[in-house]
This record gives structure tokens, C-alpha cells and sequence, in this order.
């Protein structure tokens, strides 16, 4: 099935320290979603992006839609343990395609 | 306001046997998507509905098929299963379709022996 490259595939961090991670795709997307799903649950979504070059914040994330429209890009700040968890992103155009998912780890 | 629900949580098949999977959105949704989600293949779309019609599908046998009802409420069912079925199955639902701001249930765990 059609997935989005998406990198690093895990990260481990210490806590306090910021993360990047980013989407990127050979098409052109109208939306950008970013969702974090803990284990055993659902993805839960944290932004949404509609506009080329668009930079969201929530709370410690903030995301930016990529001017091209092929990538999308997502930072936590001052990270914590309950960050801990997958995220994913999203592009849609007529359906919503997710990316690989990015394993974050963060260590007290 | 309710979120997403999906019953069961967990269920456990054989081999040929069918399964029917439910999902009630969040009330006054009428999009529901459906979602399989694996280790190896990540989150693969397996098909949307809005006002009861299918509006997309993903690329899934046959074997999967799915019905949404007048009270946005869906069902997916799958057929013959077969091992590689084994799987997190995701409801997803959104407002409207696409606005693709999609709210997923915990997901029915299947596992195929």
C-alpha cells in the first residue's frame, strides 16, 4: 500500500531536549495531519495544516506545511516523558495517506 | 461530547471464518473511514463512507467490504479470513468528507489463527 516516507524511523531522547521528524512525498498534498498514537490505542490528532508554508502551533508542537506541498515537518519542544509514543503523518488529497510512523522515546 | 467507539476491542478467528467489525462515530459525524493497521504495512486505507455511499476505497481484495447506516454508524466485515488479516482494525470519523481532521476510535485488535 501507498505510504509516505517518514524520518527518523525512532528516536531516544533525554527529556528536555527537542524533536524533529519530518514527512516528505512525490506528490502534492492539500492537507497535512500530524497524530501521535500511543500503544494499544488509536492515533490521536495533534495539528492540521492547509496552506502551503502554514506553521501551526499546540501547545510544545508545532508543525509547518512545506511550501512545495511534498513535505510536512514537526518539532516538539522541551520534551517530556509522556511524549513518548508513534507519530504519524498524514496527506490528503482525495484520501488520506500515512506516513511510517516515527518511534519516539524520551528518557527521564 | 462521545468519542469514537468500536466494539469489539478484541476478537480472535480461525482461518475462513468471517468477522463483522462496528464502529459508532462521534455524534454528529458522517464520515466514517476504516483503517487497517499492521507492523509491516503501517496504516493502510481500506475504504470511506458518507451518507451511507462509499466514497473511496483503498487497494484491499474483495474480501473487505464494508455498509454505513442511516445513523452514520458502520460496519466493515471481512471474509474468509486468512492469516495476514491479523491486524488493528481503525474507525476513523470526520465532520464532513474532506476535511480529512479524522478522530480515530481504540480500534478492534483480530487475530487470526
Amino acid at each position: 500500500g501507498q505510504q509516505l516516507n517518514q524520518s527518523p524511523q525512532s528516536m531516544f531522547i533525554q527529556e528536555g531536549e527537542d524533536v524533529s521528524m519530518n514527512c516528505t512525498s512525490s506528490s502534492i498534498f492539500n492537507t497535512w495531519l500530524w497524530y501521535k498514537q500511543d500503544p494499544g490505542e488509536g492515533p490521536v490528532l495533534l495539528i492540521a495544516l492547509y496552506k502551503a508554508g502554514e506553521l501551526t502551533s499546540n501547545g510544545r508542537l508545532t508543525a509547518q506545511f512545506g511550501i512545495t506541498r511534498k513535505d510536512s515537518f514537526l518539532n516538539i519542544s522541551a520534551s517530556i516523558p509522556s511524549d513518548v509514543g508513534i507519530y504519524f503523518c498524514g496527506g490528503a488529497t482525495n484520501k488520506l495517506i500515512f506516513g511510517t510512523g516515527t518511534l519516539l522515546a524520551v528518557q527521564p | 461530547k462521545a468519542g469514537v467507539t468500536q466494539t469489539p476491542r478484541y476478537l480472535i478467528k480461525t482461518r475462513g471464518q468471517q468477522v463483522t467489525l462496528s464502529c459508532s462515530p462521534i455524534s454528529g459525524h458522517r464520515s466514517v473511514s476504516w483503517y487497517q493497521q499492521t507492523p509491516g504495512q503501517g496504516l493502510q486505507f481500506l475504504f470511506e463512507y458518507f451518507s451511507e455511499t462509499q466514497r473511496n476505497k483503498g487497494n484491499f481484495p474483495g474480501r473487505f467490504s464494508g455498509r454505513q447506516f442511516s445513523n452514520s454508524r458502520s460496519e466493515m466485515n471481512v471474509s474468509t479470513l486468512e492469516l495476514g488479516d491479523s491486524a488493528l482494525y481503525l474507525c476513523a470519523s470526520m465532520l464532513a468528507s474532506g476535511t480529512y481532521e479524522q478522530y480515530f476510535g481504540p480500534g478492534t485488535r483480530l487475530t487470526v489463527t
